[in-house]
């Protein structure tokens, strides 16, 4: 695709369940992160990846959530036991990651997760 | 760990002003330093960035300066137009294991007045 593409752009669940979020990077774009951002203010870290290894989890929040990249592409990220406060817009961008210089992120349309 | 620091929180000008946003970062290791558009209801979108290499760095009415020593930086607008009316980002980003993670600042909401 032309961008980075969020699968789904809405979601609404119940406090308890589980919810996955997808990212599909841009082809050919080594680096994916995701970043949590609330109302008004700026994206947040939470975790990124280099090709399939997960190289940074430092922003995940809580052992309820994991992500995964396991073909280097396509990633997801997984929530546990969805809390109220976990209601946030999810967006994930990509890079090309050219080695150590760091290139142009470019972001996803998000998904707005509601728990209910 | 990083932290940017980004002023005012809001900002609003008569179109054709000048804008400035400035931003502060902790991490001395730092050497990227993007700025982010988002409109309402958008994807955050890159405007500019600049490398700790170099002080200023311009693209049209947009410009951005770096100054090292204090840790801060600016994005200046000139001749604001009313499709800038937006909320601005600035972030920081590389250090030892220069990931390209970013750290951003709070966001500034801007208003052009036509």
């Amino acid at each position: 695709g032309a961008g980075v593409s969020q699968s789904p752009r809405y979601k609404v669940t119940k406090r308890g369940q589980d919810v996955a979020l997808r990212c599909d990077p841009i082809s050919g774009h080594v680096s994916l992160y995701w970043y949590r951002q609330a109302l008004g203010q700026g994206p947040e870290f939470l975790t990124y990846f280099n090709y399939e290894a997960q190289q940074d989890k430092s922003g995940l929040p809580n052992d309820r959530f994991s992500a995964e990249r396991p073909e280097g592409s396509i990633s997801t990220l997984t929530i546990q036991r969805t809390e109220q406060r976990d209601s946030a817009m999810y967006r994930c961008a990509s890079s090309l990651g050219e080695g150590q210089r760091i290139t142009e992120a470019f972001f996803g349309q998000g998904t707005r997760l509601t728990v209910v | 760990g990083e932290n940017v620091e980004q002023h005012p929180s809001t900002l609003s000008v008569q179109e054709g002003d000048s804008a400035v946003i400035k931003c502060t970062y902790s991490d001395s290791a730092s050497n990227y330093f993007p700025w982010y558009k988002q409109e309402l209801g958008k994807r955050p979108q890159l405007i500019i960035d600049i490398r700790s290499n170099v002080g200023e760095k311009k693209d049209q009415r947009i410009a951005v300066t770096l100054n090292k020593t204090a840790k801060h930086f600016s994005l200046h607008i000139t001749e604001t137009q009313p499709e800038d009316s937006a909320v601005y980002f600035c972030a920081a980003s590389g250090g030892p294991s220069n990931t390209g993670k970013l750290i951003f600042g709070q966001g500034t909401t801007l208003q052009v007045k036509p």
